[in-house]
């Protein structure tokens, strides 16, 4: 189940199940978004990324689908695994160079077995 | 794959005292750094572009006489934290650019101010 705690809401889902984790994104100039993953105490793990002019990119059990009608990413993990465990950001390079990316909130995927 | 490191992983410090940060890219260049910070449970917060040979720039609300960033190389920024204290606290993160779509973080340096 989903649920919503005081900073970052967990998904918790079984081993072997598919996993949906959604961002929303806050600039609809946005040309380019990214997914991380962040396991405690590290720093983020680039998973997969999409450019504003593609609606769906696949990985290795990775799926990152963009709406960019109602400025929402999402991450698909597929039979999800014990090591998927940790907590995902989506990210958007906003405006003004530098390749500057804006964080999300972040989602904890909790795997079960 | 490119590289970054921080050094150091954890340090603690008296409040009042001044702790610096480096990050370095180790296999690659990087003309621009990006400085986060991240306190517990929440997301990256961007702190300030460092450019190398040029002066960092802050994001709103972050106090760059705080916080002194300097880009001496292309394979090293530094963060200064000064006169500490427990609200700074907190996980700093490097990131280095590669190029205009990779963008390469380090591993953190846990700050914790007595």
């Amino acid at each position: 189940g989903e649920s919503v705690g005081l900073h970052l809401p967990t998904l918790s889902v079984q081993e072997g199940d598919n996993s949906i984790i959604n961002c929303a994104y806050s600039n609809s100039a946005s040309d380019y978004f990214i997914w991380y993953k962040q396991e405690s105490g590290k720093g983020p793990q680039f998973i997969i990324d999409i450019r504003s002019n593609m609606d769906k990119r696949q990985g290795q059990r990775v799926t990152v689908l963009l709406n960019k009608t109602v400025k929402h990413l999402s991450l698909q993990i597929a039979a999800t695994q014990p090591g998927d465990s940790a907590v995902y950001f989506c990210a958007e390079r906003g405006s003004g160079g530098y390749n500057k990316l804006i964080f999300g909130a972040g989602t904890r995927l909790a795997v079960h077995p | 794959g490119a590289v970054v490191s921080q050094h150091p992983s954890r340090v603690i410090c008296k409040s009042g005292t001044s702790v610096k940060i480096e990050c370095r890219s180790l296999d690659f260049q990087a003309t621009t750094m990006f400085w986060y910070r991240q306190f517990p449970k929440q997301s990256l917060m961007l702190m300030a572009t460092s450019n190398e040979g040029s002066k960092a720039t802050y994001e709103q609300g972050v106090e760059k006489d705080k916080f002194l960033i300097n880009h001496a190389s292309l394979t090293l920024s530094t963060l200064t934290v000064t006169s500490a204290h427990p609200e700074d606290s907190s996980f700093y993160i490097c990131s280095a650019t590669l190029s205009y779509n990779e963008q390469f973080f380090g591993p953190g340096t846990r700050l914790t101010v007595l």
